[in-house]
């Protein structure tokens, strides 16, 4: 079975980091592509990032180009998302999700960041 | 603002059928595959159609996608209440070598 669980949301201060992890399970990690996607309470679906299977190529939303740094680890079938410098905008619920060529069929539950002082 | 433009909301009854737009430009949809996603509340994102108009196994046939030009359109025939949700469509943007999806749909089966 797939199984994507993503953890390390939290609340954080304006300017503040946080490391959101992305632990899959099921299906050869090191063969995909893999995203990032983000959902503001009561918004729509965001793209925020996505790797290539072994990290050389990686693509990211305007906003948070030099900010958000995505990366992953292979061996520990492990995607990561840094996030630092938080702005009130970055508040969402965050997703890690498979990246076939075009789309996305598998994803996680989603961690909850929230940014407020 | 959304890069890809759909419709708030849609409505119709049990067993009827419904069609959802999504329109982009030739950077977007007319030069990339389309797939659409179903969210039901609460929950996370589930893909619907990929490759304009491929279903993933377990995908109901009642669900189907197509495309023309510019612009894509998921269908739902058979209408259930279950099928109420948000739903969103998405492609790949050549020049802004990123990920765009519609401001979702929501669904509602009167």
């Amino acid at each position: 079975e797939v199984q994507l669980v993503e953890s390390g949301g939290g609340l954080v201060q304006p300017g503040g980091s946080l490391r959101l992890s992305c632990t899959v399970s099921g299906f050869p990690f090191s063969t995909y592509w893999m995203s990032w996607f983000r959902q503001a309470p009561g918004k729509g679906l965001e793209w925020v990032a996505n790797i290539k299977q072994d990290g050389s190529e990686k693509y990211y939303l305007d906003s948070v180009k030099g900010r958000f740094t995505i990366s992953r680890d292979n061996a520990e079938n492990s995607l990561y998302l840094q996030m630092n410098s938080l702005r009130a905008e970055d508040a969402a619920v965050y997703y890690c999700a498979t990246n076939s060529i075009g789309f996305f069929d598998s994803w996680g539950q989603g961690t909850l960041v929230t940014v407020s002082s | 603002q959304s890069v890809l433009t759909q419709p708030p909301s849609v409505s119709a009854a049990p067993g009827q059928k419904v069609t959802i737009s999504c329109s982009g430009s030739s950077s977007n949809i007319g030069n990339n595959y389309v797939s659409w996603y179903q969210q039901l509340p609460g929950t996370a994102p589930k893909l619907l159609i990929h490759e304009n108009n491929k279903r993933p196994s377990g995908i109901p046939d009642r669900f189907s996608g197509s495309k023309s030009g510019t612009s894509a359109t998921l269908g739902i025939t058979g209408l259930q209440t279950g099928d109420e949700a948000d739903y969103y469509c998405g492609t790949w943007d050549t020049s802004l070598s990123a990920g765009v999806f519609g401001g979702g749909t929501k669904l509602t089966v009167l």
